[in-house]
């Protein structure tokens, strides 16, 4: 089973302020990276699928990168409001193999 | 639309009896997935279908079972239930034959509790 590590476990940032955090994949035989969303007591819900090196995706306030060659993925809340406090995932699928989620990185938004 | 329902929603067993939790999907995905959430352990994928008729395991499928009779439907059985067992779980459908490059959709996930 393949690692996806996520930094840090968990963050508290105060409204207003802008934050990032990290997912590390393998970054040989390279398909595709996923961003969820996981508000506590709801379902994880689909935020990204990244596929090429350089690609970068927005939705809102919240925007990632990736970076295929060095594997790892930035995920970039601008402006963080109480209401983006969740646990953000990525997952990372090889190929005919199905999702490798990483434990999550816990925000919370002091308001 | 419904999305991906899960039934039921919570459960409390005593160890050792055995139960079906019902994962259904409208959405005429071809892959469905199970997985179990527990405290500092993410989401770890128990088994997993790429069709009807198909089953697959994932990385934790010890002491379950699954099926796909339908294609809309994935049941997950536990034969004889173990404290372990306790978690919160999850079930999800992908839409193309791939596992890369469609999103997952979850449904709102069924707490079991094993006494």
């Amino acid at each position: 089973i393949l690692n996806v590590e996520q930094s840090p476990q968990s963050l508290h940032v105060q409204e207003g302020d802008s934050t990032n955090f990290t997912c590390s994949f393998p970054s040989s035989n390279f398909y595709a990276l996923h961003w969820y969303r996981w508000e506590t007591a709801k379902s994880p819900e689909a935020l990204f699928v990244m596929t090429l090196n350089g690609d970068e995706k927005k939705k809102g306030r919240i925007s990632a990168t990736l970076n295929t060659k060095e594997g790892y993925s930035y995920l970039y809340i601008k402006g963080s409001q109480p209401e983006d406090s969740a646990t953000y995932l990525c997952a990372f699928p090889t190929g005919n193999t199905p999702l490798v989620f990483g434990k999550g990185t816990r925000l919370s938004v002091i308001a | 639309n419904a999305g991906v329902t899960q039934t039921p929603k919570f459960r409390v067993l005593k160890t050792g009896q055995s139960m079906t939790l019902l994962c259904a999907q409208d959405m005429n995905h071809e892959y469905m997935y199970w997985y179990r959430q527990d405290p500092g352990m993410g989401l770890r994928l128990i088994h997993y279908s790429v069709g009807e008729g198909t089953t697959a395991k994932g990385e934790v499928p010890d002491g379950y079972n699954v099926s796909r009779l339908k294609k809309q439907n994935f049941l997950l059985g536990l034969e004889s239930a173990a404290p372990s067992q306790t978690s919160v779980y999850f079930c999800a459908s992908g839409r193309d034959r791939d596992h890369s490059n469609q999103p997952q959709h979850f449904g709102d996930g069924t707490r079991l509790s094993i006494l």
